[in-house]
């Protein structure tokens, strides 16, 4: 079993760009949520998908969008950079019902906006 | 969602045990206790979960007292590679659409 897969590892983008980061989940799992961890601080819950529709959405602006296809893989897109969306970028997977249905996490994307 | 507060950072030795504290004043009803370690530039890892008493897996064990206001990871005969940060987190686990709320964590450093 993969786990929780993201891509790419690592990302350098120019302010203003836009960005699309990946992300496969632990086989099984139907439910993806994405997150953002500055250096120093806790993950920041971006927002949820399940069946391929944004289901719970934190506190972040519209430059902030997702998507989920059939095969439950998702993609985070940001889009007018800002230094500030530097952080790493957390994926987790879980399945939204049934026994043990904790969140797993990918390795995480290294987003920096220069 | 109950926040939670523990303390910044713990220091350990080498085969000692270890106790991190979480307190969670506000906790609901329908709220399970859940702990996640993260290492560096790597994604949290779920530790152990629990909703009350005492609940012990191959890693920790997680104590919970009656009116739930806390809670106590325990760590047995910690090593250099348990160096990490550990999070608390308190949140609705029956929700469908869970949204996991992360704090700063604690910072624990094993030294040799």
């Amino acid at each position: 079993d993969a786990g929780v897969t993201q891509s790419p590892t690592h990302l350098i983008k120019t302010r203003g760009q836009q960005v699309t980061l990946r992300c496969s989940p632990k086989s099984g799992h139907d439910t993806v949520s994405w997150y953002q961890q500055a250096l120093g601080q806790g993950p920041q819950f971006i927002f949820q998908y399940y069946e391929e529709e944004e289901r719970q959405r934190g506190n972040f602006p519209d430059r902030f969008s997702g998507h989920q296809f059939p095969n439950y893989s998702s993609e985070l897109n940001v889009n007018a950079l800002l230094l500030g969306d530097s952080a790493l970028y957390l994926c987790a997977s879980r399945k939204r019902q049934g026994a043990n249905t904790e969140a797993f996490f990918g390795q995480g994307t290294r987003l920096t906006v220069v | 969602l109950a926040k939670t507060t523990q303390p910044i950072s713990m220091d350990s030795y080498e085969g000692q045990e270890v106790n991190i504290t979480c307190s969670h004043n506000n906790i609901a009803t329908n709220d399970y206790i859940t702990w996640y370690q993260q290492f560096p530039s790597q994604g949290p890892r779920f530790i152990i979960q629990g909703y009350k008493t005492k609940v012990t897996n191959e890693v920790a064990s997680l104590f919970i007292p009656a009116d739930r206001k806390s809670s106590t990871l325990s760590l047995p005969r910690v090593s250099l590679s348990d160096t990490a940060v550990y999070y608390c987190l308190v949140g609705d686990m029956d929700t469908g659409f869970q949204k996991l709320v992360f704090g700063t964590g604690t910072r624990l450093l094993v030294s040799p």
